[in-house]
């Protein structure tokens, strides 16, 4: 009965790769975000999804892009992968754009 | 711009003692205000919420928390710690324009025997 879940858990590449990380919330919420935690624990929020619109995006490189297929499906593509994109990241949900978040998880990207 | 800090990056506290973390945010009106635990490998997990009402929330795990719109803090407090709480805790803030949540830099406590 996990609430958001996120595969892989860890993820461990080679600098120049693409790799995606899937979030599925089994909540019905309607709002879903992706955060990043850096190797400082700071955690900042990259992008945020309502209803499968971005409404959303933290000046992140667009290396990252976000698709979301329908409400219960967040998922993260990145592209060329940086050392620098190391990190923990972790999806979100809510139920509208006012509500708490709930954490899922996390997968811990490191790139080699 | 939302902002949130927590003072103390790690904090010790002996196992049965009381426990207070300290969050101050900086926001033009009233905040959605949150604390956050995160256990070593694991991700983010409710403790409590502020929204509006009553300024004094009770969370799970015996935690509560006041909001002080005067001293701008959300403190979070515990009577009595057990070594299982040892964790990082976050405080953040939200209510910006797509409910982007602002995160403090986490303290670690650390529950000795």
């Amino acid at each position: 009965d996990t609430a958001v879940s996120q595969t892989p858990k860890y993820l461990v590449t080679q600098m120049g790769n693409d790799k995606s990380i899937k979030c599925e919330q089994n909540l019905g919420h309607d709002t879903m975000y992706w955060y990043k935690q850096d190797s400082k624990k700071f955690l900042k929020i990259m992008f945020s999804y309502n209803n499968k619109e971005l409404i959303i995006n933290e000046t992140v490189p667009n290396r990252f892009s976000p698709k979301s297929p329908d409400k219960a499906h967040l998922n993260l593509h990145i592209n060329s992968l940086e050392l620098g994109d190391s990190a923990v990241y972790f999806c979100a949900s809510s139920q509208d754009t006012v509500d708490t978040q709930y954490f899922g998880p996390g997968t811990r990207l490191t790139v080699l | 711009a939302q902002s949130v800090t927590q003072p103390d990056i790690h904090i010790t506290v002996s196992e049965g003692a009381s426990l207070e973390l300290r969050c101050n945010y900086s926001y033009g009106a009233t905040p959605y205000l949150f604390w956050y635990v995160q256990s070593p490998g694991q991700g983010l997990q409710l403790l409590l919420k502020y929204f509006s009402g009553d300024t004094l929330v009770q969370g799970i795990k015996g935690f509560e928390a006041e909001f002080k719109r005067s001293q701008s803090s959300f403190n979070l407090r515990k009577p009595s710690v057990h070594w299982s709480d040892a964790a990082e805790y976050f405080c953040a803030v939200g209510r910006e324009y797509g409910n982007k949540l602002v995160f403090g830099a986490g303290t670690i406590l650390r529950v000795k025997s």
